[in-house]
């Protein structure tokens, strides 16, 4: 297995460009979260998807879309860069047995991303 | 607002030595509180998961310990090795049904191991 993979790794933009960050799981898991990690703080949930056509907010979701197509997929939309979103950006996964979840979550590598 | 403190922010300690990490938090209600491990540009990986009810939790070398009472855990790393450098994060899910996903996170205390 894979794990969790996300692309690109790293990647500049300027102010107002759009992009899509990647991320895939091979573990059929149901349940996909995408978070930011800035200096200082700790992660913080911008979106996530309890299964495929089923998302929701996170603390921090103003300036990203997400969608779910397949269970397999979760990619994280910037409409319109700005520099504050100058982050670390994780994705992870995890089963969505039970509620509340005891599930442990799996991260992929984190894509860098520098607006300018 | 639920929160989850840690201490200290930094650590460094001889090859071999024993070192406990603090987390406390104020999510209430609470599920289960976690434990990550994040090497320098690498993602989070999990160490121990414990629901209010256990007191312990060891994964190897870590030991994680849970009051639920003083709303306090702590991770003890025994015998330190040079990968244990990293950064160790607290995590605290809340008792919230479907809710119970949106995990807080501390800011984690940064462990350096030397020789």
């Amino acid at each position: 297995n894979a794990g969790v993979t996300q692309t690109p790794k790293f990647q500049v933009l300027k102010t107002g460009q759009s992009m899509t960050l990647q991320c895939a799981q091979d573990m059929n898991h149901e349940y996909m979260s995408w978070y930011r990690q800035d200096p200082g703080m700790g992660l913080r949930l911008i979106h996530y998807s309890v299964g495929a056509g089923i998302t929701d907010q996170g603390e921090v979701p103003n300036g990203y879309n997400v969608s779910r197509s397949t269970t397999e997929d979760f990619p994280l939309r910037l409409l319109s860069a700005a520099p504050s979103q100058t982050s670390v950006y994780f994705c992870a996964s995890s089963y969505a047995r039970g509620q509340p979840s005891q599930e442990t979550q799996y991260f992929g590598p984190g894509t860098r991303l520098l607006v300018l | 607002k639920n929160q989850v403190e840690q201490s200290p922010q930094s650590l460094i300690i001889l090859e071999g030595k024993n070192c406990t990490l603090q987390c406390n938090y104020t999510v209430s209600p609470f599920s289960n509180l976690r434990w990550y491990k994040q090497d320098t540009g690498r993602g989070p990986v999990s160490l121990t998961i414990m629901t209010f009810s256990e007191n312990t939790k060891s994964n190897g070398r870590y030991t994680a310990t849970l009051d639920a009472d003083t709303k306090q855990s702590s991770l003890h790393i025994t015998a330190s090795q040079l990968s244990d450098s990293a950064s160790y994060i607290c995590v605290v899910s809340p008792y919230s049904g479907a809710g119970s996903y949106q995990l807080t996170f501390g800011k984690g205390t940064k462990l350096s191991v030397i020789p």
